[in-house]
């Protein structure tokens, strides 16, 4: 059973233009964490967001937490072929910080 | 900063034979795990330990052992590979931040079973 799903699983757009993508569960998480992962490595973290309706950027990437810490979405403006790579939710539920949920995962590609 | 070091980055096996995949990290982590990723399924928890001589299963633990022995290294054994055990292989440490703190994953060790 996957616990978070995430939409889209493939992407393909042009530079420059803007894009969601989300992380959707019927569960609470304590925590939820972003991470980037490029070909050939492993992932790399983006940020993690623990409140719910908390909102984070970095640079031009905005992560929001839902309201009830069940979801969440990455909002990428202006995407530049840089951020090409494939980006991954996890979540941590109250109680059990030793596995992370993992959802399946969204590969993005920024054509130039 | 090494960060995680996994090796070998590349192997390729006939089924039946023994292997180790080698973890070791620089940072101090207690936490330490080992994932694999396969496309469609993700990224799937094998084992992992909570420090030196502390080991437990994860979601996909059969065909797979583990030890720590030290806080800075977390082999992962295949006894017997098997085809089913095609996939990449990633080590993963955390620190003392609990379910809130950064994993640092490895570069991953490509493993073919043939």
């Amino acid at each position: 059973t996957q616990l978070l799903e995430q939409s889209p699983q493939f992407l393909s757009i042009q530079e420059g233009e803007n894009l969601t993508v989300y992380c959707n569960s019927s569960s609470v998480f304590s925590s939820l964490q972003w991470y980037r992962q490029e070909p050939g490595e492993g992932p790399v973290l983006l940020v993690t967001v623990v409140t719910g309706g908390e909102v984070k950027k970095l640079k031009r990437l905005t992560f929001q937490f839902g309201d009830a810490r069940k979801d969440s979405s990455l909002h990428i403006t202006a995407a530049q072929p840089g951020d090409t790579g494939l980006y991954l939710c996890a979540g941590a539920k109250a109680g059990n910080n030793r596995k992370l949920i993992w959802g399946l995962g969204t590969s993005l590609a920024v054509n130039p | 900063n090494a960060g995680v070091t996994q090796t070998p980055k590349f192997q390729v096996l006939k089924t039946g034979q023994s292997m180790t995949l080698q973890c070791a990290q620089d940072m101090n982590h207690e936490y330490m795990s080992w994932y694999r990723q396969d496309p469609g399924m993700g990224l799937r928890l094998i084992h992992y330990s909570v420090g030196a001589g502390i080991t437990d299963q994860g979601e996909v633990p059969n065909g797979y052992n583990v030890s720590r022995s030290t806080t800075e290294d977390f082999p992962l054994r295949l006894l017997s590979a098997a085809p089913s055990q095609t996939s990449v292989y990633f080590c993963a440490s955390r620190g003392p931040q609990g379910s809130t703190g950064e994993l640092f994953f490895g570069e991953g060790s490509r493993l073919t079973v043939l």
